[in-house]
């Protein structure tokens, strides 16, 4: 049961222009919600949070955006640059301390 | 500060064997979590351990799998019998107390690849 989903497997941008990456939850119970980038052969990183208090988190060119109604988080780069390709995955959790579920992140690509 | 380490980064094994993943958290860490990658599909987990405490076992496989944190040393994933499917990447992911921020932090992963 796919508690995480992005329904886009991949997305290609123009350099400069804005990335918008999807995910959707089934769980009302996740409270707290990240962005993990993945390089081939590499282990996630952490990328940006939201707590499900907030409907807004930025930090520098990535913003999470969270409507809770819909059960919907995106992520915007915004401007893209090729070093942002990479596999992004979304991940949710309930309260603090426990496991993450994952998405089966989405392939982007950042055209020079 | 190093990060979560994991090894060996690639383990082949024939079918029947044993496979022992290793994880040393990061320092001060003493939260650590095991997720499975299989080929095209995202992270799904598998037990949440601290030292000498297996917390949540939940997404491990009853059979075959077991895990442990000791109090000296790193955190060891263990599959007996290996079978073709559990060829997967195998991610170890460390956090700090509960108190901060809720983050894992990932190693860079064991790939396993049974024959």
């Amino acid at each position: 049961d796919q508690q995480v989903k992005q329904n886009s497997p991949s997305l290609s941008v123009q350099e400069g222009r804005i990335s918008i990456l999807n995910c959707d939850y089934t769980n009302s119970m996740f409270d707290y919600f990240l962005w993990y980038k993945k390089y081939p052969a590499e282990g996630p990183t952490f990328l940006i949070s939201i707590s499900s208090i907030k409907d807004k988190n930025e930090d520098g060119r990535f913003t999470v955006f969270l409507n809770k109604s819909a059960k919907h988080l995106s992520l915007h780069i915004v401007p893209s640059q090729p070093g942002d390709s990479a596999v992004y995955f979304c991940a949710a959790s309930v309260g603090t301390g426990n496991q993450f579920y994952f998405g089966t992140g989405t392939s982007l690509t950042v055209i020079p | 500060n190093a990060g979560v380490m994991q090894n060996p980064r690639h383990l082949v094994r024939r079918r029947g064997q044993e496979a022992r993943l290793r994880c040393s958290p990061m320092k001060g860490h003493s939260h650590v979590y095991w997720y499975r990658q299989l080929p095209e599909e995202g992270l799904k987990f598998m037990v949440y351990l601290q030292k000498e405490n297996i917390i949540d076992e939940s997404g491990m496989p009853k059979e075959r799998f077991s895990a442990e944190f000791p109090k000296e040393g790193p955190s060891i994933l263990r599959i007996q019998q290996v079978v073709r499917g559990d060829s997967a990447a195998y991610f170890c992911a460390s956090s700090p107390s509960l108190i901060a921020k809720n983050i894992q932090y990932f190693g860079a992963g064991t790939r396993l690849s049974v024959l």
